[in-house]
């Protein structure tokens, strides 16, 4: 039972364009999401997050926007740079299951220059 | 500020050995989770500890322990070693392992022949 799905394995997109990376959710009592980026034999770094209170997140190049009534999350880069090719994974938590994250299989994004 | 920081980066053993893998969090933290990624299953939690007390544990065998120390160090143990066990071993930690980032270490990629 996969409760974070990123439904697109891969995403190619042009430099200077934008990049959406989206995910979807099964379980209702997730109130944090989270957007990770890995590169190979790396741990994960994080990006942003958003709590459930809010359908909005903004972070420089970084924007993640929540539609709970879809259990729907994306991930908008603006502009995006050819070092923002990587993996990106999207995670969810509930507030009763301390220190456990749930993530997606991830979405592979290239950039091209 | 140091990152999270794992020990050793690269093992190998052999089946039915046993295998300790150390975690140092961020300085503060005193959250720590551990996760285990391999190509078909992705990123799964193994168990989170918080102030030397495992709080949660993922769906994996009694083979797998860890635990935490009173400076936050945690330590987790896989006994009997299997070849399905070859994987990166990642530990996250945050301050208090609710609604917050867990920032990940470089992992530990663990092969078993």
């Amino acid at each position: 039972d996969q409760q974070v799905k990123q439904n697109s394995p891969s995403l190619s997109v042009q430099e200077g364009r934008i990049s959406i990376l989206n995910c979807d959710y099964t379980n209702s009592m997730f109130d944090y999401f989270l957007w990770y980026k890995k590169y190979p034999a790396e741990g994960p770094t994080f990006l942003i997050s958003i709590s459930s209170i809010k359908d909005k997140n903004e972070d420089g190049r970084f924007t993640v926007f929540l539609n709970k009534s879809a259990k729907h999350l994306s991930l908008h880069i603006v502009p995006s740079q050819p070092g923002d090719s990587a993996v990106y994974f999207c995670a969810a938590s509930d507030s009763s299951n301390t220190g456990k994250l749930i993530f997606g299989q991830g979405t592979t994004l290239q950039v091209k220059p | 500020k140091a990152g999270v920081t794992q020990t050793p980066r690269y093992l190998i053993k052999t089946r039915g050995q046993q295998v300790t893998l150390s975690c140092s969090p961020i300085s503060g933290h005193r959250s720590v989770s551990w996760y285990q990624q391999t190509p078909g299953q992705g990123l799964q939690f193994l168990f989170e500890y918080f102030s030397e007390t495992q709080r949660n544990k993922g769906n994996f065998p009694g083979r797998f322990s860890g635990r935490q120390f009173s400076n936050s160090r945690s330590e987790m143990n896989v006994s009997t070693l299997e070849l399905g066990d070859s994987a990166l071993y990642l530990c996250a930690s945050s301050r208090s392992g609710g609604a917050n980032e867990q920032f990940f270490g470089p992992g530990t990629r663990l092969t078993v022949l």
